[in-house]
C-alpha cells in the first residue's frame, strides 16, 4: 500500500518560515492535500491539489511538489499556526485514501 | 452554512455492531462524495471509507474491509457507517467529511466527530 512519510515535528520561531515535507513514491503524480488540526478540533483543509488554497485560508499557506516530496510552506508563522499538519493523497492503484503520519508544528 | 453532525458513537464490546450517522445540511448533499475518517486517541488520521455522490462506488481501508459498510440516503441528507465485528483497535473518534466535489478525494468540511470505544 502507498505510504506517506512526514517528520514527527518541526519547530520555528514566530515570523519565520516553516516547511513541512511529505514523502511518497512519485508523489508529484498525485494530488496532494494538506490539513491543519489544532488540539481538540476537527481537521481543516489548508491546501488541495498540491498548491491551491480553499477560500479563507491565508496566502501564508502554500504547497508544492517535486519528485517524491510534497512541501507545505507556512510563511510569517504565527503562534496560532501551532498544530498538527497532515498530508493526504488518493492512491488510484488501490482506490484508497492515504494520510501521512502527521507533523507537529511548534512555534517557539 | 455547511454542517456535518455525527452521531451513534458508544461503548461496545468486541464483536458487536454499531451504526454511525452523519446528518448533513447547508449544501446539496447529492452533489458531493462523502468520507469517513477516524482518529485513535493520541494518534494520527486514518481514512476509513468513501462513497460517491450517487452511492455508485464505495471504497474501504484494508483494516475495515468486509466489516464496515458505508451508505447514504440522499433524500434524508444522511451518511452512514455500519460497523460490524468491532475490534479493540477500532476505538477512535470517527469524523464524516465532505468531498470538495462529486469525487475529488479531498475533504473540505468535517464534522466534530463521534467517539467509538470498543472494550470488554
Amino acid at each position: 500500500s502507498y505510504v506517506l512519510t512526514q517528520p514527527p515535528s518541526v519547530s520555528v520561531a514566530p515570523g519565520k518560515t516553516a516547511r513541512i515535507t511529505c514523502g511518497g513514491n512519485n508523489i508529484g503524480n498525485e494530488g496532494v492535500h494538506w490539513y491543519q488540526q489544532r488540539p481538540g478540533q476537527a481537521p481543516l483543509l489548508v491546501v488541495f491539489d498540491d498548491s491551491d488554497r480553499p477560500s479563507g485560508i491565508p496566502e501564508r499557506f502554500s504547497g508544492s511538489t517535486s519528485g517524491n516530496t510534497a512541501t507545505l510552506t507556512i510563511s510569517r508563522v504565527e503562534v496560532g499556526d501551532e498544530a498538527d499538519y497532515y498530508c493526504q493523497v488518493w492512491d488510484g492503484s488501490s482506490d484508497q485514501g492515504v494520510f501521512g503520519g502527521g507533523t507537529k508544528l511548534t512555534v517557539l | 452554512q455547511v454542517q456535518l453532525v455525527e452521531s451513534g458513537g458508544n461503548v461496545v464490546q468486541p464483536g458487536r455492531s454499531l451504526r454511525l450517522s452523519c446528518a448533513a445540511s447547508g449544501f446539496p448533499f447529492n452533489n458531493f462524495a462523502m468520507h469517513w475518517v477516524r482518529q485513535a486517541p493520541g494518534k494520527g488520521l486514518e481514512w476509513v471509507a468513501t462513497i460517491w455522490y450517487d452511492g455508485s462506488h464505495k471504497y474501504y481501508a484494508d483494516s475495515v474491509n468486509g466489516r464496515f459498510t458505508v451508505s447514504r440516503d440522499n433524500f434524508k441528507n444522511t451518511l452512514y457507517l455500519q460497523m460490524n465485528s468491532l475490534r479493540v483497535e477500532d476505538t477512535a473518534l470517527y469524523y464524516c467529511a465532505r468531498d470538495r466535489g462529486r469525487i475529488e478525494y479531498s475533504f473540505d468540511y468535517w464534522g466534530q466527530g463521534t467517539l467509538v470505544t470498543v472494550s470488554s
